[in-house]
Parts: structure tokens; sequence; C-alpha cells
């Protein structure tokens, strides 16, 4: 069964740090790009980040350059983010998602998603 | 960065009726890389379209996507219960930035 399961996510403090997991099964991982998509409660989809498959091509958000990193370990099949700075904007349920290609591409598989709260 | 409007907000129709939703995007979408995804309450979305006319695995032919360009379409040809929800496209491509559109609720009437 193909499936991405995140991981890290919680309640953190304004300024502080997180770092999102993302364990990927169930397909040959190195042959697609990922990416990371939030949503905020009650609102729309934002891209944040994505990565091709062999880290040689990365993006990310305006609203999240500089701040927030995205990886990825083929040899585990798994995906990154790591969070810095955090502010209370980036309150959000986090998505890993699959694309369809080695770069770019639509996303045809979705993990559940982990809840990032930044609050004091 | 390309910014994608959907249209109408909240779409307010009856099974069995025909749904037509748009999306148009601020400049040119790039060989027609424009996906439409559907979002349940409480669910990750679900990839229904990509390359603007391809329908993704598994997904139903009452869901068709068409248009180039800057203006696209997505249609559900005769609405069933479970199509009731949250409809996004999103212009994706080699280079980033995605982006996605505000998204269309669908909702019966």
């Amino acid at each position: 069964e193909v499936q991405l399961v995140e991981s890290g996510g919680g309640l953190v403090q304004p300024g502080r740090s997180l770092r999102l997991s993302c364990a990927a099964s169930g397909f040959t991982f190195d042959d697609y790009a990922m990416h990371w998509v939030r949503q905020a409660p009650g609102k729309g989809l934002e891209w944040v980040s994505g990565i091709s498959w062999n880290s040689g091509s990365i993006g990310y958000a305006d609203s999240v350059k500089g701040r927030f990193t995205i990886s990825r370990d083929n040899a585990k099949n798994s995906l990154y983010l790591q969070m810095n700075s955090l502010r209370a904007e980036d309150t959000a349920l986090y998505y890993c998602a699959k694309s369809t290609v080695t770069t770019g591409g639509a996303f045809d598989i979705w993990g559940q998603g982990t809840m990032v709260t930044v609050s004091s | 960065e390309i910014v994608l409007t959907q249209s109408p907000g909240t779409l307010s129709l009856s099974p069995g009726e025909r749904a037509t939703l748009s999306c148009r995007a601020s400049q040119s979408v790039s060989s027609s890389y424009l996906a439409w995804y559907q979002q349940k309450p409480g669910q990750a979305p679900r990839l229904l379209i990509y390359g603007a006319s391809s329908r993704a695995t598994g997904i139903p032919d009452r869901f068709s996507g068409s248009g180039s360009g800057t203006d696209f379409t997505l249609t559900i040809s005769r609405l069933e219960p479970e199509d009731f929800a949250v409809y996004y496209c999103q212009q994706y491509g080699s280079s980033p930035p995605n982006t996605f559109g505000q998204g269309t609720k669908l909702e019966i009437k």
C-alpha cells in the first residue's frame, strides 16, 4: 500500500524550531519529487516547499523562505521539514505529498498531516 | 508568482445536476500544468485531474477538466452525494512556486 505518514508536529512557542518528518512506503521513493503543503484551520491549501528526486531542485514559498529547510534521505525513504523562527501564522496542518514525476508534477499521494501550533 | 482565482466561492446544487467550477490564472500556465483536487472535511486532498484534462487513477468519468492558458474548468456531469466537498485548482511545473486557488465549496442545495 502506498502511504505517507507525517510526524513531529506539536505545540511550540514563537521563535522556536520544529522538525517534521514524512515516512514513505509502498513506492520507489527516489523516483519522485516530494512536497510539503499546509492548511491553517478553516483555510485553504498553501504550498510550502518542494524537493526534486535527487535534491537538485528545491523551492520555497515566500512566506517561509529563509526560515524553513526541506530535505530528503532516499536511503531512509524519508522527507523532512526543518522549521525555524516559527510564527503564529505558521500554525497549520502540514501535509506531505508525493509528486507524479521526478521534478514538479501534481500531487497524487498525500499523508494525513501533522498539526503544528505556534503559541506562547 | 501565478495567482489562481476560483469561482464561485460557493456553489449550491442538487444531486444529479451538473457542476461547473472555474479557475482563472493571473498569467498563462505553461504546458497546462493545472491540477484539480477534492477535499472532504477531516480528509487530505485527493487528486482528480492533472495536465488540465487527464483524470487521475480511480477517478470516475463524471469528472472532467478542460481549458488552457489562463482559463480552466472542472465539470462534474451528474453530481453524486459524495461529490459535495471543497475543490482546489493548482498550478505546478518544474519551477516553483506551486500555487493553489482559494477553493470552491460545493454544497447540497
